[in-house]
C-alpha cells in the first residue's frame, strides 16, 4: 500500500498560478501522474511521469517531483481549469491521492 | 483513434449479479493492460484491479479482492468487471482505462451502476 496526501481544496484568482501538492513517502523516487476530473466526464491525464504533458494538454500545466512532495502547477488559471485533480502512482497496483478541488475565483 | 467503449448504465437489486464491459478498438488489445477504476458518489478515484488481456493475468486492490472479478475476451477485444452478489455500496461510476506503463491516457466513458432495493 502507498498513501498519497492531497489538500482538499485550492483556490486561485483568474489568471494566476495554482499549485496542488501530492505528498508521499519518498515520492520523488517514483513516477507521478496527474488527472483532471470534471463532473460527468471521464478523467483526463494532464501530466505523466512527473513533468510530461500529453500533446493535447496546454503548456500551462506542468509538474515537478522531489523528496516527499510532487506538485502540479497550473499557470494563468482559467475558468475551464476548475475541476478535481488527482495524483497517481503505480507500485504493483495503482494508488490515487484523495483529490483536490481547484476553484478559480 | 484509440477508443474504449463501455456498456450502458445498470440498475440492479442487492444480491443480483452483474457484468459490465469495456471494448477496446483501434489498437492491439493484447499489448496493454486494462484497469478498472471506481468513483462512488461524491468521492475520489479508487483502483479496482487490472488484467493483462494477453494472458488474462489479474491483480486486484485488496479493497476489492474477492468481491469482483475482472476478465477479458481477446476475440472481441473486451474486458469485463463482474459481481456475483451486488451490495448497495457498489453504487458508483466505473471506468475502464488503458494502462500505459504506470499511467492511464485512454479512458472509457464510464458505466453508472446503481444498486437499490
Amino acid at each position: 500500500s502507498y498513501e498519497l496526501t492531497q489538500p482538499l481544496s485550492v483556490s486561485v484568482a483568474l489568471g494566476q498560478t495554482a499549485r496542488i501538492s501530492c505528498g508521499g513517502n519518498n515520492i520523488g523516487s517514483r513516477n507521478v501522474h496527474w488527472y483532471q476530473k470534471k463532473p460527468g466526464q471521464a478523467p483526463v491525464l494532464v501530466i505523466f511521469r512527473d513533468n510530461n504533458r500529453p500533446s493535447a494538454i496546454p503548456e500551462r500545466f506542468s509538474g515537478s517531483n522531489s523528496g516527499n512532495t510532487a506538485t502540479l502547477t497550473v499557470s494563468r488559471a482559467q475558468g475551464g481549469d476548475e475541476a478535481e485533480y488527482y495524483c497517481q502512482v503505480w507500485d504493483s497496483g495503482t494508488f490515487f491521492g484523495g483529490g483536490t478541488k481547484l476553484t478559480v475565483l | 483513434e484509440v477508443q474504449l467503449v463501455q456498456s450502458g448504465a445498470e440498475v440492479k437489486k442487492p444480491g443480483e449479479s452483474l457484468r459490465i464491459s469495456c471494448q477496446g478498438s483501434r489498437y492491439s488489445f493484447t499489448t496493454y493492460w486494462i484497469s478498472w477504476v471506481r468513483q462512488m458518489p461524491g468521492k475520489g478515484l479508487e483502483w479496482v484491479g487490472r488484467i493483462d488481456p494477453g494472458d488474462s493475468y489479474t491483480n486486484y486492490s485488496p479493497s476489492f479482492q474477492g468481491h469482483v472479478t475482472i476478465s477479458a475476451d481477446r476475440s472481441i477485444t473486451t474486458a469485463y468487471l463482474q459481481w456475483t452478489s451486488l451490495k448497495a455500496s457498489d453504487t458508483a461510476m466505473y471506468y475502464c482505462a488503458r494502462h500505459e506503463g504506470g499511467y492511464y491516457e485512454r479512458w472509457g466513458q464510464g458505466t453508472l451502476v446503481t444498486v437499490s432495493s
